[in-house]
C-alpha cells in the first residue's frame, strides 16, 4: 500500500493568514492526488484533484501543487469557514489511502 | 444535483454482519462513468477506503477487509450496498457511500470522489 504522511497533523492560524500543509507519498503518484476538507460531523468534500484542479465551486483562495511524491495545499488568506480538517488521498493505485489529516484551528 | 443517502442499522453485534444501503438520486447508478464507492472513519480518527463497486458488478477492495466485504449494486432501486460480515468493535465507524467519479482530460484518467453522503454512524457492540 502507498502510505500517505501529511505535516503538520495540526495547525493555529489567524483569518487572514496564508497557510500551507504538505503530503508526502511513500512511493511516485505521479500527479493522483486529491485534497478534502472536512468539517466536524459532516462529510468531506472535494477541494481539488489531479494534485492542482480546482473542483469547480470551490473558491480560488485554495490551490495544489506537487508531483511525484511531495504536494502541498496553500489557502492564501484563510477565512473563518476554513477552520476544518483538511485530508490528501493518493488515487494512483488501490487500495487508495488517506493521509492522516491536518486540524486547522484558529488562534 | 446529485445526491447519496446511507441507511441501514446503527447498532451491530459483534459477530454478526453489517449492512448498509446507499440510495442515489439526481444520478443513476446505470453510468458507466462512475464506481460507486464505502470509505469509513472511526471515531475521532481518520479516512479508510473500502472499496468500489461499478454499473456492470465489478468491484475493488481495500486488501485489509476484501474477506469480509461484499458489494452489490441494484440498478432498479438506483442503490449499492455494503456488507461486511464478522464486525468486532474496531469496525465502529461513520460509514460513507461516495461516487468516485473521473476527469477524461488526463491521460491517465484521473480519479475523485466527488458527491459523498452525509455518513451513518455504526456501533458494533452488544
Amino acid at each position: 500500500d502507498i502510505q500517505m504522511t501529511q505535516s503538520p497533523s495540526s495547525l493555529s492560524a489567524s483569518v487572514g493568514d496564508r497557510v500551507t500543509i504538505t503530503c508526502r507519498a511513500s512511493q511516485s503518484i505521479a500527479d493522483h492526488l486529491n485534497w478534502y476538507q472536512q468539517e466536524p460531523g459532516k462529510a468531506p468534500y472535494l477541494l481539488i484533484y489531479a494534485a492542482s484542479s480546482l473542483q469547480s465551486g470551490v473558491p480560488s483562495s485554495f490551490s495544489g501543487s506537487g508531483s511525484g511524491t511531495d504536494f502541498t495545499l496553500t489557502i492564501s488568506s484563510l477565512q473563518p469557514e476554513d477552520f476544518a480538517t483538511y485530508y490528501c488521498l493518493q488515487t494512483y493505485s488501490t487500495p487508495y489511502t488517506f493521509g492522516q489529516g491536518t486540524k486547522l484551528e484558529i488562534k | 444535483q446529485v445526491q447519496l443517502q446511507e441507511s441501514g442499522p446503527g447498532l451491530v453485534k459483534p459477530s454478526e454482519t453489517l449492512s448498509l444501503t446507499c440510495t442515489v438520486s439526481g444520478g443513476s447508478v446505470r453510468s458507466s462513468s462512475y464506481y460507486w464507492s464505502w470509505i469509513r472513519q472511526p471515531p475521532g480518527k481518520g479516512l479508510e477506503w473500502i472499496g468500489y463497486i461499478d454499473y456492470s458488478g465489478s468491484t475493488n477492495f481495500n486488501p485489509s477487509l476484501e474477506s469480509r466485504v461484499t458489494l452489490s449494486v441494484d440498478s432498479s432501486k438506483n442503490q449499492f450496498s455494503l456488507k461486511l460480515a464478522s464486525v468486532t468493535a474496531a469496525d465502529t465507524a461513520v460509514y460513507y457511500c461516495a461516487r468516485l467519479g473521473r476527469d477524461n482530460a488526463y491521460l491517465p484518467r484521473q480519479y475523485y470522489f466527488d458527491y459523498w453522503g452525509q455518513g451513518t454512524l455504526v456501533t458494533v457492540s452488544s
